[in-house]
């Protein structure tokens, strides 16, 4: 198995701009989490689905924030506007529910760099 | 501006020598712990998990110990040699039918040749 996929691996752009990261968990796996890491703030979940239903989101910021998950194989994590203080590592990670149910495994992130 | 960033606690060992990471966890409803190794410009990988019915679980070269009372979870790490370098997290669910994962501020492991 490839692992969980992210792309990009690294975003540089623009305050104002809009930032969209992406995320394909690993197939059979029916929970997937989006975290952000900062210096400041360490690792933050930001929110995470099931069966692609979003079920908590009280980890995203503010409304600039939005996720997605169309399909079982698929998310995207939205920034807009993106703003200086967006800048961060941002990590997709997936998990089954059966077996160990609260393993996660993670991808390699995006850096994110908001100038 | 001045960058203030979390201070990470950090442990150094010598090659060879047995390495101990503590982690307080806060949730008393825990039932499920990991401990996660991120090296640099990585995503976090999976070292061995504990449930709150159990003290102590074994892997390869690694031991997580859970103590209930005073909500402590350490690793420990057998003969680290300089692969183990990177910052460790303990990480706590909460229990009931949540799947998240609370982790902690990290650990950084400088192992010395």
């Amino acid at each position: 198995d490839a692992g969980v996929i992210q792309s990009p691996r690294h975003e540089v752009t623009e305050m104002g701009q809009e930032v969209t990261l992406r995320c394909k968990p690993i197939s059979g796996h029916d929970y997937l989490f989006w975290y952000r890491q900062t210096m400041m703030r360490g690792l933050e979940l930001l929110i995470y689905f099931n069966n692609n239903v979003p079920i908590d989101d009280s980890g995203m910021p503010e409304d600039r924030f939005s996720a997605k998950m169309p399909n079982a194989s698929f998310s995207t994590l939205k920034i807009q506007p993106s703003e200086p203080r967006d800048s961060a590592v941002y990590f997709c990670a997936s998990s089954s529910g059966t077996g160990r149910p609260n393993e996660q495994f993670f991808g390699p992130g995006t850096r994110l760099t908001v100038l | 501006g001045e960058n203030v960033g979390l201070h990470l606690p950090t442990l150094s060992v010598q090659e060879g020598d047995n390495s101990i990471i503590n982690c307080a966890y806060s949730n008393s409803a825990s039932d499920y712990f990991i401990w996660y190794k991120q090296e640099s410009g990585k995503g976090p990988q999976f070292i061995i998990d504990i449930r709150s019915n159990m003290d102590k679980r074994q892997g390869q070269r690694v031991t997580v110990l859970l103590n209930k009372t005073v909500k402590h979870l350490s690793l420990q790490i057998a003969a680290t040699q300089p692969g183990d370098s990177a910052v460790y997290f303990c990480a706590e669910n909460t229990g009931g039918a949540t799947n998240k994962l609370i982790f902690g501020t990290g650990t950084l492991l400088a192992v010395q040749p």
